[in-house]
């Protein structure tokens, strides 16, 4: 079974809306994080927010959000006021302690931000 | 501080050749990855690395080497190209000192490969 899944291969979105890019996980780890990571045509890999397992709030990080709803497994990044700068891919990943430590990256979403 | 640096950015190589890909860190972190992106794909982890001494295999290993036999340094190695190894690859680090499971990977810019 896939560890993460991302069903959207592309999405687009007007300049200044919000778009919603999804993400499900497979695990029976009590235990890990989900982060999401933004890769632009230049092609390096971007941080751009993370939540652990045992986080109460859902995490934000500027214009980012991430809707974290444990029951169903999902870790859905929210991206607000979407700006032009913003059309890139867009990957989930997560991180099980149980693991020896290792990363589990979804095949991604490509974003393409519409003026 | 670096970060995370890879090299060489690009590289062709002929089927049958042998070649190492280097990758270096210099914020002490103690785990180290080699992952490989296709294009349009996501990134499979190839090998990694908890530490000097200590390597294990990830989700596509084969046709691949690695050693670590210092905390900053993950080189890996490519022994018979092929051209399914057409690919860029990234070297990635993270310190996991606790039960957190915090501590994000840090990335390298990437190798561009290409075997013909």
């Amino acid at each position: 079974a896939q560890k993460i899944t991302q069903t959207q291969p592309g999405m687009f979105v007007q300049e200044k809306e919000a778009v919603t890019l999804d993400c499900t996980y497979d695990t029976s780890d009590p235990s890990y994080g989900l982060f999401w990571y933004k890769q632009p045509s230049s092609g390096e890999m971007i941080f751009l927010i993370y939540q652990g397992s045992y986080d109460q709030q859902n995490a934000t990080e500027g214009r980012y959000s991430l809707n974290f709803q444990k029951a169903r497994k999902s870790a859905n990044l929210v991206i607000s006021a979407s700006q032009l700068g913003d059309s890139a891919m867009y990957f989930c990943a997560m991180r099980e302690i149980g693991t020896g430590n290792q990363f589990y990256f979804g095949t991604g979403t490509s974003l393409t931000v519409i003026p | 501080n670096a970060g995370v640096t890879q090299t060489p950015k690009f590289r062709i190589l002929k089927i049958g050749q042998s070649m190492t890909l280097q990758c270096a860190q210099d914020m002490n972190h103690n785990y180290m990855y080699w992952y490989r992106q296709d294009p349009g794909m996501g990134l499979k982890l190839i090998y990694y690395s908890v530490g000097a001494g200590i390597t294990d295999k990830g989700e596509v290993p084969n046709g691949y080497n690695v050693s670590r036999s210092t905390t900053e340094d993950f080189p890996l190695r490519l022994e018979l190209a092929a051209p399914s190894q057409t690919s860029v690859y990234f070297c990635a680090s993270s310190y996991y000192g606790s039960q957190s499971s915090y501590n994000e990977q840090f990335f390298g810019p990437g190798t561009r490969l290409t075997v013909l």
